[in-house]
Parts: structure tokens; C-alpha cells; sequence
């Protein structure tokens, strides 16, 4: 079992509608967990990152943890076209351990 | 420079060769990365630096990859005698601090590698 786990999808969202992006963890002392945005061709780029259970909001984006249930979650509101693109959790295991990847959900907003 | 810089960007490699991958991380971060991304995976753990040790190297796939960071800046990774499989984006990331802690990595724009 891969320790980060993310649907590949892709998950198609209309032009305003919620995306819902989900990630399940494998490793129950995980610290801190990070939701990465990755456009076509780009490099990775941090949106959010969250360490207690509950909801964090910025902007258009809430992340959401619960660490009872090993899940980590991202919302965006009033998705636009240009939030399309690959979703990456990632999450620090332990400290002095690096961050260990999902595989990315790609993410398509119609308009 | 203002953020992490590599290069080269793109690397074309005959089956065999020896390649060197440079990474300029931001100034005055302590921790640096690499991970390898292949086509439509996320981005796996090679080995990480906290100023100019080594600290794990867990994920170097094979005694082919070497990494470096001399002098607690500049970083090279190393693939001797390149296989088809090492074909992959190489990303590198820093970070002000250490792992498992607040402080949010930056990546670089990475290097393609194409081995053919």
C-alpha cells in the first residue's frame, strides 16, 4: 500500500461548482500534510498546508484533516478554469523524514 | 536568485553515459531535496540535506545515483551509466528549515532527462 493515496480522476467541475480533492495517509504519527498545485509542464507549487484536525481556510480554498480517519482533504470554491491543473497531497511523516508524495488528482474546470 | 534554480533543463543522454544535474537552492535554506517525477506519477523522495549532510539517501533507486552539497549550497546529483528507465523529470526543492516541520518547500523548474 502506498503510504499517500490520491484518485487519479480526472475530476470534471463545471465553471463555479465545489471540487472536492481527497487523500488518505498510511502512516498514523504523520506530522503535516501539504496540498501542491502541479500545471502541465510545471513544477510543483504550494497552495495550503495544515497540521490540525479541522478546517483551514484561504480564499477560495479550505483544507480539511482528520487524523482519526487518516484523511486530508481539499475544497476549492468557485472553481475556475484556471485551477485546472494536477493536485498533489503531500505529507511529513515524521520529523527529519522529507515529504512523501501522492500521485496528484488532475483537476479539469470547464467554463 | 529569488527562487530555486536548476539546470540544465533539459537533458538528452545516450544509454550509458554519466549526466550531472545542478541545483541552485534558495539562499540561506537550509534543507534541500530531490525527488524524481515520471510521466503522470507525483514526485518521489531521492535524498535530502540538511546545509552539506546527507541525511537520507533511502530513495536513490540504485548505486548509479550519487548526490552532493559540498558546501551546504549548491547541490549536483549524478546518475552514472544512464538507463532508459531513469528517464523522468528531476525536481529539486529547498526549504528554510528541516523536515516534518512548518516550513513549505520550493521547487525548482527541474530537468527533463531523456534517455535514449
Amino acid at each position: 500500500q502506498k503510504e499517500v493515496e490520491q484518485n487519479s480522476g480526472p475530476l470534471s467541475v463545471p465553471e463555479g461548482a465545489i471540487a472536492s480533492l481527497n487523500c488518505t495517509y498510511s502512516d498514523r504519527g504523520s506530522q503535516s500534510f501539504f496540498w501542491y498545485r502541479q500545471y502541465s509542464g510545471k513544477s510543483p507549487e504550494l497552495i495550503m498546508f495544515i497540521y490540525s484536525n479541522g478546517d483551514k481556510e484561504d480564499g477560495r480554498f479550505t483544507a480539511q484533516l482528520n487524523k482519526a480517519s487518516q484523511y486530508v482533504s481539499l475544497l476549492i470554491r468557485d472553481s475556475q478554469p484556471s485551477d485546472s491543473a494536477t493536485y498533489l497531497c503531500a505529507v511529513a511523516p515524521r520529523a527529519g523524514t522529507a515529504l512523501i508524495f501522492g500521485k496528484g488528482t488532475t483537476l479539469s474546470v470547464s467554463s | 536568485g529569488a527562487g530555486v534554480s536548476q539546470s540544465p533543463r533539459y537533458k538528452v543522454a545516450k544509454r550509458g553515459q554519466d549526466v550531472a544535474l545542478r541545483c541552485d537552492p534558495i539562499s540561506g535554506h537550509v534543507s534541500l531535496f530531490w525527488y524524481q517525477q515520471a510521466l503522470g506519477q507525483g514526485p518521489e523522495f531521492l535524498t535530502y540535506f540538511q546545509n552539506e549532510a546527507q541525511l537520507d539517501k533511502s530513495g536513490l533507486p540504485s548505486d548509479r545515483f550519487f548526490a552532493e552539497r559540498p558546501e551546504g549550497s549548491v547541490s549536483t546529483l549524478k546518475i552514472q551509466r544512464t538507463q532508459q528507465e531513469d528517464s523522468a523529470v528531476y525536481l529539486c526543492a529547498s526549504s528554510l528549515a528541516g523536515t516534518g516541520s512548518s516550513s513549505p518547500l520550493h521547487f525548482g523548474n527541474g530537468t527533463r532527462l531523456t534517455v535514449t
